[in-house]
């Protein structure tokens, strides 16, 4: 079953706005993590921001910040002040599997393309 | 330093050769990936290491053998690929869970490996 929907396969802003990239998410786990990360065309995943289930409040990380609303079990990305670098795919992740493991096997949504005109 | 390197960027190869994708982390990761990614889809997981032993292999075909030397490298040998091998292979490493961090995976640049 799929576990992460990323429900828009392409978004169009233009550069100085914001834009905010869906992510919603299935599990019964109590401790889980999601994550998103951008893939420009050269092919390299560059991780953005990562939640923890248990904070509490909304992880940012400069630009992006993540939308979390646990109780819809959504993790939407904002971008504000939109790039033309910011153009790329966006994949949202969520970490799965139990906590003891020591590492965790990540399963990816379908992605988001990304698009900043000038 | 949150540095994966992978080499070599672009490899094209016939079915009969057998080749070797290289990744290197210098960050005291001691988990690390390989994902095999097709074009306009999400990565897939292959194999997972962890403290250099093989923890998961999501049941990927016998061509593909990989290899943790040390805690810094991990290597996919190829032999007797497909044409439907061909894709993205990307690297990635983290950090434990239980070492009281966060278990981000870092990714490599990837090898584009095309297989004629």
């Amino acid at each position: 079953a799929q576990k992460i929907t990323q429900t828009q396969p392409g978004m169009f802003v233009q550069e100085k706005e914001a834009v905010t990239l869906d992510c919603t998410y299935d599990t019964s786990d109590q401790s889980y993590g999601l994550f998103w990360y951008k893939q420009p065309s050269s092919g390299e995943m560059i991780f953005l921001i990562y939640q923890g289930s248990y904070d509490e409040q909304n992880a940012t990380e400069g630009r992006y910040s993540l939308n979390f609303q646990k109780a819809r079990k959504s993790a939407n990305l904002v971008i504000s002040a939109s790039q033309l670098g910011d153009s790329a795919m966006y994949f949202c992740a969520m970490r799965e599997g139990p906590e003891n493991t020591g590492f965790q096997k990540l399963v990816f949504g379908t992605g988001t393309r990304l698009l900043v005109s000038p | 330093d949150t540095e994966v390197t992978q080499t070599p960027k672009h490899l094209v190869m016939g079915m009969t050769n057998k080749k070797s994708l290289k990744c290197e982390q210098h960050m005291g990761h001691r988990a690390m990936y390989w994902y095999k990614q097709k074009a306009k889809k999400p990565p897939e997981l292959m194999f997972v290491y962890s403290y250099e032993k093989l923890s998961i292999n999501e049941s990927v075909p016998s061509r593909f053998s990989p290899e943790c030397p040390n805690s810094s490298l991990l290597n996919l040998h190829l032999h007797a690929l497909q044409p439907e091998d061909s894709a993205l292979y990307l690297c990635a490493s983290s950090h434990q869970l239980t070492s009281g961090v966060t278990d981000t995976q870092y990714f490599g640049p990837g090898t584009r490996l095309t297989v004629l």
